[in-house]
């Protein structure tokens, strides 16, 4: 089974600041890799996905995600923050399993961005 | 284009009532899954559906709870019976295929209170 562990359940930061968001993954099998954000009372919105070649992603917003595969880990990072960044932010993989791919998720991150 | 529509965005049922979600996918998109998200915690998987069929319901409780995606209209999510546990937000998403690169797309969410 896989699973995916996001070890921070709250990031506080400065605006301006750089932050990083980490997300450790398990599994027996190749796995395609994604990080989501949800915004207050809103849906989810994809901010990046690691399917294969470049292990660094760059998503919307000046988003950007390294996979490394030795580490088991897909940490997500922005080289500084905006007051509009708060929100929650969820790590996924996707898990193949009986013709289904769904999105096994961590318990997400709660990003606040303080002036 | 529009997004995935999901209605109604809030409802509230007493404890013994039926609760009905809806979920309209992108124009062009077959597959519909459906996701459940409890209080601090992130989202997990619940069921999958293409047309007229059901996929995978491994993440479905046994009682209580139905799925459809019928050849016309929206997906519907059913809970009978609805207890306070129930109480959650309730996210759909879809995509165009049935290969875990693409990505699924979400709708606002339903969140459902239980007195």
């Amino acid at each position: 089974a896989q699973s995916v562990t996001q070890l921070d359940s709250q990031v506080p930061v400065f605006e301006e600041a750089p932050v990083e968001l980490r997300c450790n993954y398990s599994s027996s099998v190749s796995v395609y890799l994604f990080w989501y954000v949800q915004y207050p009372n809103q849906g989810l919105q994809l901010l990046l996905k690691y399917l294969s070649g470049s292990t660094l992603v760059k998503g919307i917003n000046g988003f950007e995600a390294e996979f490394n595969k030795s580490q088991t880990s897909f940490h997500l990072r922005k080289p500084s923050v905006h007051i509009s960044d708060t929100a929650e932010y969820f790590c996924a993989v996707s898990h193949l399993q009986g013709g289904s791919e769904k999105l096994v998720f961590g318990k997400g991150t709660k990003l606040t961005v303080n002036p | 284009n529009a997004g995935v529509m999901q209605n109604p965005r809030h409802l509230v049922r007493r404890r013994g009532q039926e609760a009905r979600l809806r979920c309209s996918p992108m124009k062009g998109h077959s597959h519909v899954y459906w996701y459940r998200q409890l209080p601090e915690e992130g989202l997990k998987f619940m069921v999958y559906l293409q047309k007229e069929n059901i996929i995978d319901e491994s993440g479905m409780p046994k009682e209580r709870f139905s799925a459809e995606f019928p050849k016309e209209g929206p997906s519907i999510l059913r809970i009978q019976q609805v207890v306070r546990g129930d109480s959650a937000a309730y996210f759909c998403a879809s995509s165009p295929l049935a290969g875990y690169t693409d990505t699924q797309y979400f709708g606002p969410g339903t969140r459902l209170t239980v007195l």
